[in-house]
């Protein structure tokens, strides 16, 4: 079964950029399948940020896409986000997943970013 | 963008009885695009139900879902401790890709 890992710096500056990567194992990046990032936050819930396909095609949610990179590395079979200009409201829970069928399937456990000086 | 609204925000219930949760959507979906999502304290969300109806690998089929226009349902026959938690729908497309709803803390009365 796939396993997916966030990693990164869990203290972000305001005005900064945030930065995470996901390691996937038990499973190729290079399947048939998107990969996204979902972040959760108390104020906004569940917000998906994004998704990318193998080939390096993505889509992101509008209300993020001016700061907003997803990257894959498929030689090291992970993924990547980074979300420019941060600010205090981007502090959230970050999650990896791989989609499914019109769904998230499977989850990382989640890494908390928090956005401070 | 299409909006998402559960119901009730909070129910209380005890240990085998039925829970009732619905997600409505605001315009029209595809049932197969609604999927129902369980969530545990410091846990990531865990997929329950996909194309509305469907239980995803592992799940027990005390876990059932349903639609009526844009009406979805979740509903849990007969509730095991380990149920109680937030329950989140989530609608797919058109843009953002994903919604989700504002959640249902299911309870121990």
């Amino acid at each position: 079964q796939v396993q997916l890992q966030e990693s990164g710096p869990g203290l972000v500056k305001p005005s900064g950029t945030l930065s995470l990567t996901c390691a996937v194992s038990g499973g190729s990046i290079n399947s048939n399948d998107w990969w996204s990032w979902v972040r959760q936050s108390p104020g906004k819930g569940l917000e998906w940020i994004g998704e990318i396909y193998h080939s390096g095609s993505t889509n992101y949610n509008p209300s993020l896409k001016s700061r907003v990179t997803i990257s894959v590395d498929t030689s090291k079979n992970q993924f990547s986000l980074k979300l420019t200009s941060v600010t205090a409201a981007d502090t959230a829970v970050y999650y990896c997943v791989r989609n499914s069928y019109y769904c998230l399937e499977f989850w990382g456990q989640g890494t908390l970013v928090t956005v401070s000086s | 963008e299409i909006v998402l609204t559960q119901s009730p925000g909070t129910l209380s219930l005890s240990p085998g009885e039925r829970a009732t949760l619905s997600c409505r959507t605001s315009q029209s979906v595809s049932s197969d695009y609604l999927a129902w999502y369980q969530q545990k304290p410091g846990q990531p969300p865990r997929l329950l139900i996909y194309t509305a109806s469907s239980r995803a690998t592992g799940i027990p089929d005390r876990f059932s879902g349903s639609v009526s226009g844009t009406d979805f349902t979740l509903t849990i026959s007969r509730l095991e401790p380990e149920d109680f938690a937030v329950y989140y729908c989530q609608q797919y497309g058109p843009s953002p890709l994903y919604t989700f709803g504002q959640g249902t803390k299911l309870e121990i009365k």
